[in-house]
């Protein structure tokens, strides 16, 4: 059964210009979250997606924004970079059903210079 | 919003140690989940707990549901180098929650 699937593994960007990632969940979840790992933060929600529509969101600007297709596959969208954005940006799906565990991408880690 | 609390931060032991971490939570939780994350990679889920006083192994590892539900232990028996990364603890709240909260985790280094 393949894993979550995230491209690209690797994104350099500059300040100002914009990044869209991608998601593809495990066959058969329709949940999908976003969350931001950094070294001293940790891991922190950016939003989860069910059925197309946004269903939980996290403290974040509106610079950071996704969406869900019909597939489930995801997609997260930063606008405007920042230093700050630089991260590594994980993906995580689950059946949807409340407490049901998440499971991981591999992420995609994003470098802003 | 609810609060984790792992420990500890980190750890340095020799191969062959047993290695205990544990969260705590100010809330109840209905769910525990331990995952570990490798360098470069997305955490993995290693087990997942869904009723008090529950204790579950897989393999080396052996993680417990707190009785109190506001806790959770991981072990690992005789740590071997493979065992280095860093685990997370999350939780899912009562009441039903789609987001479990994270620990801020736990590096673990094995010396061999």
């Amino acid at each position: 059964k393949a894993g979550v699937t995230q491209t690209p593994r690797y994104l350099i960007k500059t300040r100002g210009q914009q990044v869209t990632l991608s998601c593809s969940p495990i066959s058969g979840h329709r949940s999908v979250s976003w969350y931001q790992q950094t070294p001293g933060q940790g891991l922190q929600f950016l939003f989860e997606y069910f059925s197309e529509t946004q269903r939980n969101k996290g403290n974040f600007p509106g610079r950071f924004s996704g969406r869900q297709f019909s597939n489930s596959r995801s997609e997260m969208n930063v606008s405007t970079l920042e230093l700050g954005d630089s991260a590594l940006y994980l993906c995580a799906s689950s059946l949807g059903q409340p407490n049901q565990p998440q499971h991981f991408g591999d992420g995609t880690r994003l470098s802003i210079l | 919003g609810q609060q984790l609390n792992q420990s500890p931060q980190s750890m340095f032991i020799q191969e062959g140690e047993d290695v205990s971490m544990n969260c705590t939570s100010s809330s109840i939780f209905n769910t525990w989940l331990w995952y570990k994350q490798d360098p470069g990679e997305g955490p993995v889920l290693l087990i997942a707990l869904y009723k008090a006083g529950e204790l579950t192994s897989n393999g080396r590892l052996t993680a417990q549901f707190g009785i109190t539900r506001k806790d959770s232990f991981l072990n690992i028996s005789a740590s071997i180098p493979s065992d280095v990364g860093i685990y997370f603890c999350a939780g899912g709240a009562s009441g039903g929650s789609y987001i479990p909260t994270f620990g801020r985790g736990t590096s673990l280094i094995v010396h061999p």
